[in-house]
């Protein structure tokens, strides 16, 4: 089982709307978690960390669910700007491992 | 200049050649890895490296090599590169501590082997 298993979309969304999306991952022991964004294949950038009481960011929330052994990220009022791949990343044993990554598209 | 530096930024080389990505940060970071991805697949870790004496194998490091000559220098070498290897190479760096923090990326490096 991989370490760190995401949802691949795509997600075609039009403006407004909101979507959410999973990350599921293999170790209980897993310590950090974060929401990475890439852009066209450029370098996966921080969007967020993920907190055990959740938290958020502007139009962005993201949970954590310890016992489920999940992460979410949820977008609202969706803008074209935030077409990119959703990565997760967990971080256990002094590794960072990430996900396959979610694909969104927001559509005019 | 970009805190994480990588070199080449494409490469395009032979099979069974040897072949050497470069990695230099200059935000102190104690903590270095080289990551490819593959379409499809995701970031697979390759190596990590805590500091200069500290160096360990990721899930995919069969065929690779690595080297940390400073805190701030981190290579990659294809000994002998097949064209499964074709892929696109991230290095990044994080702050040391027991519980993970963001890492930065370099831009990458898009290595082809025909």
């Amino acid at each position: 089982r991989k370490e760190v298993e995401q949802d691949p979309g795509p997600f075609n969304v039009p403006e407004g709307a909101t979507v959410a999306f999973n990350c599921t991952y293999s170790n209980s022991a897993s310590q950090s978690f974060f929401w990475y964004r890439q852009d066209c294949r450029k370098e996966p950038k921080l969007l967020m960390s993920v907190y055990s009481s959740g938290n958020e960011d502007g139009r962005f929330t993201a949970q954590l669910n310890r016992a489920s052994q999940y992460i979410s990220l949820l977008i609202r009022d969706s803008k074209l700007s935030d077409s990119a791949t959703y990565l997760c990343a967990v971080y256990n044993d002094y590794k960072l491992s990430f996900g396959a990554g979610t694909t969104v598209t927001v559509r005019a | 200049d970009a805190d994480v530096t990588q070199t080449p930024r494409n490469r395009i080389t032979k099979t069974g050649k040897r072949i050497m990505l470069e990695c230099s940060q200059t935000k102190g970071h104690d903590r270095m890895y080289w990551y490819r991805q593959d379409p499809g697949l995701g970031l697979r870790l390759i190596y990590y490296s805590f500091d200069v004496k500290d160096i360990n194998k990721g899930e995919i490091s069969d065929g690779y090599s690595v080297s940390r000559q400073a805190q701030a220098k981190f290579s990659l070498s294809l000994e002998s590169a097949i064209p499964n290897q074709t892929a696109l190479y991230f290095c990044a760096t994080a702050e040391g501590g027991n519980y993970g923090t963001e890492a930065f990326f370099g831009q990458g490096t898009r290595l082809t082997v025909v």
